[in-house]
């Protein structure tokens, strides 16, 4: 089975742009998560979905950031307008059962110049 | 709220060393426990996982006991190798609500020949 496939995997731009991160999460999983990682802050979840509903969005920095999943095999993570601060390795993660574990995609390393 | 509390690294050893690595948590309800490696480049992978009190999770020679009295987690394993140095992270997930993650901050580990 194919695991979690984040596209692209590699994203340099200017700050100022605007940035689509792609997800496609593993078949038949409900629950879907975007993650951020930096190494001042570790691993914060940003965004969890389940059925294609946005459940917790807290994690969410500020109003540049979105997410949308239009249905259950895509989802976005946008960031308009980007700066420098928003370079990171953003991972996408789903799961078929709450308590399960979660399967994570293999990351998008974003670097906003 | 939960927390994930690691031990400090970097950690280097020898190949064949025996290797540990604490993990100590703070829930409010019954938490599953986790082991996530990440190898360089790469999302996080699933380890190990333990669902209650004194079940013992094993995968690929590490071991870690769910020890409820003492809130602990911990990585073991008897003889590293080369190929085990990445980074380690312990979560936990709540039942509480949807069962969100909650991480520790990552364990470096080196293995060196």
């Amino acid at each position: 089975d194919a695991g979690v496939i984040q596209s692209p995997r590699h994203e340099v731009t200017e700050m100022g742009q605007e940035v689509t991160l792609r997800c496609k999460p593993i078949s038949g999983h409900n629950s879907l998560f975007w993650y951020r990682q930096t190494m001042m802050r570790g691993l914060e979840l940003l965004i969890y979905f389940n059925n294609n509903v946005p459940i917790d969005d807290s994690g969410m920095p500020e109003d540049r950031f979105s997410a949308k999943m239009p249905n259950a095999s895509f989802s976005t993570l946008k960031i308009q307008p980007s700066e420098p601060r928003d370079s990171a390795v953003y991972f996408c993660a789903s799961q078929n059962e709450i308590m399960e574990p979660q399967h994570f995609g293999d990351g998008t390393r974003l670097s906003i110049l | 709220g939960n927390s994930v509390t690691q031990m400090e690294g970097p950690v280097t050893l020898s190949e064949e060393a025996f290797l540990t690595i604490n993990c100590t948590y703070t829930a409010t309800g019954y938490p599953s426990l986790f082991w996530y490696v990440q190898y360089p480049g790469e999302g996080l992978q699933l380890l190990l996982k333990a669902t209650k009190a004194d079940d013992k999770g094993s995968n690929k020679g590490f071991e870690a006991t769910y020890r409820k009295e003492t809130t602990s987690f911990h990585l073991e394993k008897g003889s590293v190798q080369v190929s085990d140095s990445a980074v380690y992270f312990c979560a936990l997930s709540d039942r509480i609500g949807y069962g969100k993650l909650t991480f520790g901050q990552g364990t470096i580990l080196t293995v060196h020949p």
